[in-house]
């Protein structure tokens, strides 16, 4: 069974940094696209990004690049979405999918960022 | 970048009727690369239809998707008390993949 579990919940500060995960179970985890969607609180869908494992090519949305890294190690069959100094308006829902079809979601990963 | 549009922004129908939702993009999506996803209060999203109109693994017949170049359409035959939720179209044809802004599917 396909499986994308991610990180538990993440309480920050503004100004601090921050990386998520994202683990893929039940296939080929190397040879799948992963991406990333933020979901602002009672609001809608916005793509991130995506990335190929096997080589880590990587794809952003003008809106987020720069803004996050978007990284993988495909020893541990692992993605990442990580922060390196976060603001009160990264305080959304993260989730990972597979492929560009979004075929598979992950549960959510839910980040709050406050001082 | 591709922008979709979705509307109505809000649908008010009864269990039993028959829902149309409409996705219009701002340039032809190539491939007819378009999802429709379904996301219900405090869940994750899940895939309904994929390449316009191929239902998903385990997604009930009574969804349908058709469309083709700009615009697109997600149809739910006959609305069962769990179909009411959110949805989203999404094009995955060329990067970024973007995300329409979602039609609330409500209860009338």
């Amino acid at each position: 069974e396909v499986q994308l579990v991610q990180s538990g919940p993440e309480v920050k500060k503004p100004g601090e940094s921050l990386k998520i995960s994202c683990k893929g179970f039940g296939y080929s985890f190397t040879t799948d696209w992963i991406g990333w969607v933020r979901q602002m609180p009672g609001k809608g869908l916005e793509w991130m990004g995506i990335i190929f494992p096997s080589d880590s090519d990587t794809r952003y949305s003008p809106s987020f690049q720069g803004q996050v890294t978007i990284s993988v190690d495909k020893s541990i069959n692992t993605a990442y979405l990580q922060w390196s100094s976060l603001k009160a308006s990264d305080t959304a829902m993260y989730y990972c999918t597979r492929r560009p079809v979004a075929d598979y979601w992950g549960q959510g990963t839910l980040v709050t960022v406050s001082s | 970048e591709i922008v979709l549009t979705q509307s109505p922004g809000t649908l008010s129908l009864s269990p039993g009727e028959r829902a149309t939702l409409s996705c219009r993009a701002s340039q032809s999506v190539s491939g007819r690369y378009l999802t429709w996803h379904q996301q219900r209060p405090g869940q994750a999203p899940r895939l309904l239809i994929y390449g316009a109109s191929s239902r998903a693994a385990g997604i009930p017949d009574r969804f349908s998707g058709s469309g083709s170049g700009t615009d697109f359409t997600l149809t739910i035959s006959r609305l069962e008390p769990e179909d009411f939720a959110v949805y989203y179209c999404q094009q995955y044809g060329s990067s970024p993949y973007t995300f329409g802004q979602g039609t609330k599917l409500e209860i009338k």
